[in-house]
């Protein structure tokens, strides 16, 4: 079964330190990969995502994400944390062979940047 | 502007009582999907649709029922609600899948009490 964790329920960092943001993948094949950022009262937002080609891929609001097969991890980054990044993200694959291509979705990591 | 919508965005109701959630999205995709968020779950399918007239179950369809009789609609109904669904919904739609994983727009959330 394909599966997502993201093993931190929380990442603190300080405004204009570098975050990451940690997620590993199990899937068969080959893997299709999302991040998500959720906002406090809104839905979900798309940031990136890794198909093919680039292990490094950069997204929406300066968020990039790098890929590495050998360790199964696609963690998000961004160089300068900004105050604005406080939300909680998500990582999902998309399972391309079951129930119409649904994401499988980890917990969720909650991001703090404080000033 | 390209967006999924659902309505209402709050919801409180009681045991037993029919509802029906919107859905409705403007950028003709052919794939539609209905997730439930609860605390430390993530994101879980609840049923998904191919396209028109093709609709099929997720990963915790139970108490829920969905219809797809035109391409920008994709409702969500609450036969006889329970207090276990309780959750926050959300409506995400994409392009077919024949073209690629694309990823998925999600609308804003609503958020349902079962009292």
């Amino acid at each position: 079964a394909q599966s997502v964790a993201q093993p931190e329920d929380q990442v603190n960092v300080a405004e204009g330190n570098p975050l990451t943001v940690k997620c590993t993948y199990s899937v068969s094949g080959n893997p299709y990969l999302f991040w998500y950022v959720q906002y406090p009262n809104r839905g979900l937002q798309f940031l990136l995502k890794y198909i093919t080609g680039d292990n490094l891929v950069k997204g929406s609001y300066g968020f990039e994400a790098e890929f590495n097969k050998s360790q199964t991890s696609f963690h998000l980054k961004k160089p300068s944390a900004l105050v604005s990044d406080s939300a909680l993200y998500f990582c999902a694959v998309r399972d391309l062979y079951n129930q119409g291509g649904k994401l499988i979705f980890g917990q969720g990591t909650e991001l703090s940047v404080k000033p | 502007e390209a967006q999924v919508t659902q309505n209402p965005r709050y919801l409180i109701t009681v045991t037993g009582k029919k509802l029906t959630v919107t859905c409705s999205q403007n950028m003709n995709h052919e794939y539609m999907s209905w997730y439930r968020q609860d605390p430390g779950l993530g994101l879980r399918q609840i049923y998904y649709s191919m396209n028109v007239e093709v609709t099929d179950k997720g990963d915790v369809p139970e108490g829920y029922k969905v219809s797809r009789k035109e391409k920008r609609n994709f409702p969500l109904i609450l036969e006889s609600p329970s207090p276990n669904q309780t959750s926050l919904y959300f409506c995400a739609s994409s392009l077919s899948l024949a073209g690629g994983p694309y990823e998925q727009y999600f609308g804003p959330g609503t958020r349902l009490t079962v009292t």
